[in-house]
C-alpha cells in the first residue's frame, strides 16, 4: 500500500521561497508519477505540477515560480515555490498519479503553509 | 487550460436520497474525467475515474456517467458518510484541472 507524507514548515515569508518534501512508502518514486496539488483554505484544488522519471510537467500559472524534484536514494520528494505571496497559502498535498497525467488514487494527508510576515 | 463548472455548488439532501452533481467542461474531453469526495480535513478520495469506472473500494451506490462536455456524478440513496465536497478532475490535457466542488449537507 502506498503511503505519502508531506512535511515542511508551515509558515513562510512573504518573497520567499517555499520548500516542502514527501516522503514516500510502499512504492518506488523510480516507477510512477507523482503529483503536487494545492488547497487554499476553503478552495479548491489546483493542479501544480508532476514529476516522472526526472521529467517534470507545471501548470503555467506557476511554472516561472516551482521546482519538483526527486530524491531517489531516500525515496522522497520536493516542492519549490519561490516569491510567494499571501495567495500562495494552502494545503499542499503529493499524491500518485495512476497512469501520468490522469488522476490520484493515494494522497498525502496534506501540510497547511501559510505565507504572512 | 480546460476549466470544469460544477453544480450545484451546495445542496442539501437527507439520507436516503438520490443526489446527481454535473460537471461541463469548457471542451471535449471524451472519457477523461474523475471524481474525488473530500471530508473536511482530509485529503480527496478517487471514487470514479475514466467517468464510469468505480475505484476498489467505493460503494457502488455511486456511479458516473456522460462524455464529451457533460458529466454525471449520482450517488444513490445517500448515507450519513456521504456528506462531503466533491470534485470533479479532468485528465485530457495539461494543465490537470478540477471543479469547483459540489459540498452536500444534510437537510
Amino acid at each position: 500500500q502506498v503511503q505519502l507524507q508531506e512535511s515542511g514548515p508551515g509558515l513562510v515569508k512573504p518573497s520567499e521561497t517555499l520548500s516542502l518534501t514527501c516522503s514516500v512508502s510502499g512504492g518506488s518514486i523510480n516507477s510512477d508519477y507523482w503529483n503536487w496539488i494545492r488547497q487554499p483554505p476553503g478552495k479548491g484544488l489546483e493542479w501544480i505540477g508532476h514529476i516522472y522519471s526526472g521529467t517534470t510537467n507545471y501548470n503555467p500559472s506557476l511554472k516561472s515560480r516551482v521546482i519538483i524534484s526527486a530524491d531517489t536514494s531516500k525515496n522522497q520528494l520536493s516542492l519549490n515555490l519561490n516569491s510567494v505571496t499571501a495567495a500562495d497559502t494552502a494545503v499542499y498535498y503529493c499524491a500518485r498519479d495512476v497512469r501520468g497525467g490522469s488522476y490520484s488514487d493515494h494522497w498525502g494527508q496534506g501540510t497547511l503553509v501559510t505565507v504572512s510576515s | 487550460a480546460i476549466q470544469l463548472t460544477q453544480s450545484p455548488s451546495s445542496l442539501s439532501a437527507s439520507v436516503g436520497d438520490r443526489v446527481t452533481i454535473t460537471c461541463r467542461a469548457s471542451q471535449g474531453i471524451s472519457t477523461t474525467l474523475a471524481w474525488y469526495q473530500q471530508k473536511p480535513g482530509k485529503a480527496p478520495k478517487i471514487l470514479i475515474h475514466d467517468v464510469s469506472s468505480l475505484q476498489s473500494g467505493v460503494p457502488s451506490r455511486f456511479s458516473g456517467s456522460g462524455s464529451g462536455t457533460d458529466f454525471t456524478l449520482t450517488i444513490n440513496s445517500l448515507q450519513p458518510e456521504d456528506f462531503a465536497t466533491y470534485y470533479c478532475q479532468q485528465f485530457k490535457s495539461y494543465p490537470l484541472t478540477f471543479g469547483g466542488g459540489t459540498k452536500v449537507e444534510i437537510k
